[in-house]
């Protein structure tokens, strides 16, 4: 079993709908990431979470620790949010190097 | 901008052959990563450094090596090529202290044949 799973795996919306991601873990952790894959393109940090809620723009990310458990959430889709969007955790104890676990992403495609 | 940049961006090699992917930070990042990512796989950490001359194993490093003789150069070097090290490479970097984001290069394509 993978330390961080997400869900679900491939996610196809139309224009303006609400999505959830989410993002499970069985480690304790220190901090969360989400980051943003375009096709053929570079890795994005969207969030970094080690508790509460976090809001950029039409993108909210939300973490409850005692769960192991956290969610992006896009508001308004449009098809430029078609992506896959990733959750890594960094573990206590990963060190001062704070190596990062990753999953396996979620593949995000919206359509007009 | 992350202010990284990996080269070559996309390159084919033969089996057997060594290999050299360079990561470059105009940011002075204290902590630089690289990842391989393969379909049905998260990204898997190859090695990582915490420093000018100090660097580390992560959980994929069989056929790797790595060196950074500069803060702003971290080099990947596949010493024999095999087909299981067709990937995409990554590599991301960091400040050196905690709770801060990480930041990737944009990616290098390597098939070896």
């Amino acid at each position: 079993k993978n330390e961080v799973e997400q869900s679900p795996q491939n996610l196809t919306a139309q224009e303006g709908e609400f999505i959830t991601i989410n993002c499970s873990y069985s480690v304790g952790i220190s901090a969360l990431h989400w980051l943003q894959q375009h096709p053929g393109g570079g890795i994005v940090s969207l969030f970094m979470l080690s508790s509460g809620k976090k809001k950029h723009g039409r993108l909210i990310a939300t973490i409850n620790i005692q769960e192991k458990h956290s969610s992006l959430h896009i508001t308004a889709s449009h098809p430029r949010d078609s992506a896959v969007y990733i959750c890594a955790v960094r573990s206590i104890g990963a060190g001062t190097a704070s190596k990062l676990t990753f999953g396996t992403g979620t593949r995000l495609q919206v359509t007009l | 901008d992350a202010g990284i940049t990996q080269s070559p961006r996309h390159k084919v090699t033969e089996t057997g052959t060594p290999v050299t992917l360079r990561c470059h930070q105009t940011e002075n990042h204290r902590y630089m990563y690289w990842y391989r990512q393969d379909p049905g796989h998260g990204l898997r950490l190859i090695h990582y450094s915490y420093g000018v001359k100090d660097t580390d194993k992560g959980e994929v490093s069989d056929g790797y090596s790595v060196s950074r003789s500069k803060t702003e150069d971290f080099l990947l070097t596949l010493e024999s090529a095999t087909s299981s090290q067709t990937s995409v490479y990554f590599c991301a970097a960091r400040q050196g202290y905690s709770g801060n984001t990480i930041y990737f290069g944009e990616g290098s394509w390597l098939t070896v044949v």
